[in-house]
């Protein structure tokens, strides 16, 4: 079975410092990858997605992700975070054609 | 414009007790359907998805069950609740598999007393 590995639970981070968030996923075969957003007291969002073509995506409000076949990842990256981005960021991988699973997320901490 | 309506918001029901969530979206036709738990530290756990009425793939073996009786509808049942089941449920939805885009209703916070 698929499965989607968030490797930091928490982290916090000062305005302006670069965030990079892991994500590993186990399925071998064509994927399609995504990254949501839960902000407090809010939806899950999305935030940027994978599907084809270039490996470097990117997303809402200054984030990207890269997409590494070789290393089964899909880490979000941010250079320069700021106190609104404080949420929790969660990793999703669809296993052809229609299963959605995520990750056990990341809460982001950005202190002025 | 798509609207997904889940209800009741919040739940709080006695142990051996049935349960019923109910999600309904409302602007589209045909969309896939997907039922998660969510709980601090443990993500969201899908539960179960549809992609058409009748159509549920169950992803976990548990004291749930979800059914597809309507198109745009989708309901959580259990016949009786144990306390592991308290949690937040999310009912989600979207078009087609692959790289669509999920959309998600406002949550239903069941407690089992």
């Amino acid at each position: 079975a698929q499965s989607v590995s968030q490797h930091n639970h928490h982290v916090i981070l000062s305005e302006a410092a670069s965030l990079e968030l892991g994500c590993n996923y186990s399925y071998g075969g064509t994927v399609n990858l995504f990254w949501y957003v839960q902000y407090p007291g809010q939806h899950l969002q999305l935030l940027l997605k994978y599907f084809s073509g270039d490996p470097l995506v990117k997303g809402i409000k200054g984030f990207e992700a890269e997409f590494i076949k070789s290393k089964f990842s899909f880490n979000l990256r941010k250079p320069s975070v700021q106190w609104s981005d404080t949420a929790e960021y969660f990793c999703a991988v669809n296993q052809p054609p229609d299963k959605l699973i995520f990750g056990t997320g990341t809460r982001l901490q950005v202190f002025p | 414009s798509q609207t997904i309506h889940q209800w009741p918001a919040t739940l709080v029901q006695p142990v051996g007790s049935p349960l019923s969530l109910e999600c309904t979206v409302e602007g589209t036709s045909n969309p896939n359907l997907y039922w998660y738990r969510q709980a601090a530290g443990r993500g969201l756990q899908l539960l179960f998805y549809s992609v058409g009425i009748g159509q549920i793939s169950s992803e976990v073996p548990q004291n749930l069950s979800a059914s597809r009786p309507q198109d745009r509808q989708f309901i959580l049942s259990s016949k009786k609740l144990l306390l592991s089941d308290s949690g937040f449920y999310l009912c989600a939805w979207r078009i087609g598999g692959g790289s669509g885009e999920l959309f998600f209703g406002e949550g239903s916070r069941l407690t089992v007393l």
